[in-house]
């Protein structure tokens, strides 16, 4: 089954203990991308990435790092958590094609809460 | 300007009921349109793309109107379970994939 698998679904840690979301996809696309989403804020890009090796950041960056090892991962990694990152986060990945109007496929979510 | 604009709602409607969202964007690049929905707390999904002449899925209508920047959704007999959120998402602004996502008019159906 074509998915984008997430994880943890659920993360409850302490202010300044690392951690790694982890995201992956079976489909083979080259685009992956992560959000936070906040009341009334809708979802905020952190960080993208077009291909293996090559990424870029998104709209609120700070206090994230991405890496793009191997074409199906793209894992999400907070340093130092604060409770400022406390959110609920998506990974989505496509073709990234505009010429083939490709869609976004969603992981399930990981909701975070920075004590 | 916001790149993309959604009234928040909530649109409170009857069972039964016909409901339009509209979603301006600022960026007349913009080639692909689409809209998904979104339960609470829960991944987005693709509910159908908007095409230049405009479709049709089941209920769903989806318009593009490139001359004033907005795209629309028409949800005709509402069901209770259409009660969701409802986000607009551009492609291709500058020619470029980035999505670029609304903040989602959420919409609650009452019996």
């Amino acid at each position: 089954e074509a998915q984008v698998t997430q994880n943890p679904r659920y993360l409850i840690t302490v202010t300044g203990k690392k951690l790694t979301v982890t995201c992956s996809q079976n489909m083979n696309h080259e685009y992956m991308s992560w959000y936070r989403q906040d009341p009334g804020l809708g979802l905020r890009q952190i960080y993208y990435s077009m291909n293996v090796e090559v990424t870029d950041k998104g709209d609120v960056p700070e206090g994230y790092k991405v890496s793009r090892k191997e074409k199906r991962n793209f894992p999400l990694i907070l340093e130092s958590p604060s409770p400022n990152q406390t959110s609920l986060y998506f990974c989505a990945s496509s073709f990234g094609s505009v010429a083939t109007n490709e869609k976004l496929f969603f992981g399930s979510g990981t909701q975070l809460s920075v004590l | 300007r916001k790149e993309v604009e959604q009234d928040p709602g909530p649109f409170n409607v009857p069972e039964g009921a016909t409901v339009a969202f509209n979603c301006t964007y600022s960026n007349s690049a913009s080639q692909s349109f689409f809209w998904y929905r979104q339960d609470c707390r829960k991944e987005p999904k693709l509910l159908m793309s908007v095409y230049s002449s405009g479709n049709e899925d089941g209920r769903f209508t989806a318009q593009l109107n490139r001359a004033s920047q907005y795209i629309s959704l028409l949800i005709r007999d509402s069901k209770l379970s259409d009660s969701a959120t409802y986000l607009c998402v551009l492609l291709g602004g500058g020619g470029s994939y980035i999505p670029t996502f609304g903040r989602g008019t959420s919409l609650i159906v009452h019996p």
